[in-house]
């Protein structure tokens, strides 16, 4: 079946400008992560959604970055006011809901900030 | 605060040259512990889950073990396909998040 889907795979923007992130997740999957990978770090939790409720958002590095999710589909991750410390790749995943521990990561979608 | 640790921090095999990718943890009630496959340009391909001290799983050329501190991630005669970043995460009970290592980069000459 199909598997987790990004959009875009890549963007580059200005400092300063707003971007949006969108995510996919695997049909069914009812929890669904966002993680942030910059170059020569590991992957760092950003948040988790259950369903359309985030439980989880302890890893949002400030109020410049936001996520929703639709139902138990769609999610968006907005950052505002873009800083060039923003760059990295950012990465989804979808786990089913009686067995969270497992996470399907989707392919990124790597942002630049110039 | 939950740490993982992986080493080294890259390797360099010969085809057939066997070898282990370490991962050391600390976390508080391990829930499970992740091994993924990352090739350059895409998302973390998940490979095994771990739940308890003794459990090993195997796919292939690959066998992940786990104790109490560590996994090891044992990689039998490897193929230049096998080249890739390994990253482990561990998941504490109550969490859903993974933390993750920075990963090995294994690179298997032909």
């Amino acid at each position: 079946g199909a598997g987790v889907s990004q959009s875009p795979s890549n963007k580059v923007t200005e400092k300063g400008k707003d971007v949006e992130l969108r995510c996919d997740p695997i049909s069914g999957h009812t929890a669904l992560y966002w993680y942030r990978q910059r170059l020569g770090q590991g992957l760092e939790f950003l948040i988790y959604f259950q369903g359309n409720s985030a439980p989880d958002k302890s890893g949002l590095p400030s109020d410049r970055f936001s996520a929703e999710r639709t139902g138990e589909s769609v999610s968006t991750l907005t950052i505002q006011r873009t800083q060039q410390e923003d760059s990295a790749v950012y990465l989804c995943a979808s786990s089913h809901g009686t067995r969270q521990g497992t996470q399907y990561f989707g392919p990124g979608t790597r942002l630049t900030v110039l | 605060e939950d740490q993982v640790t992986q080493s080294p921090e890259a390797l360099r095999l010969q085809e057939g040259e066997s070898s282990s990718l370490n991962c050391s943890y600390t976390v508080s009630g391990l829930r499970g512990l992740f091994w993924y496959r990352q090739d350059p340009g895409k998302g973390p391909e998940f490979l095994f889950t771990l739940y308890s001290a003794g459990e090993e799983k195997e796919k292939e050329r690959l066998k992940a073990t786990l104790t109490k501190k560590e996994s090891f991630l044992h990689i039998t005669a490897p193929k230049p396909e096998d080249s890739a970043t390994y990253l482990c995460a561990v998941q504490q009970g109550g969490s859903e998040k993974l933390v993750f290592g920075k990963g090995t980069k294994l690179t298997v000459n032909p």
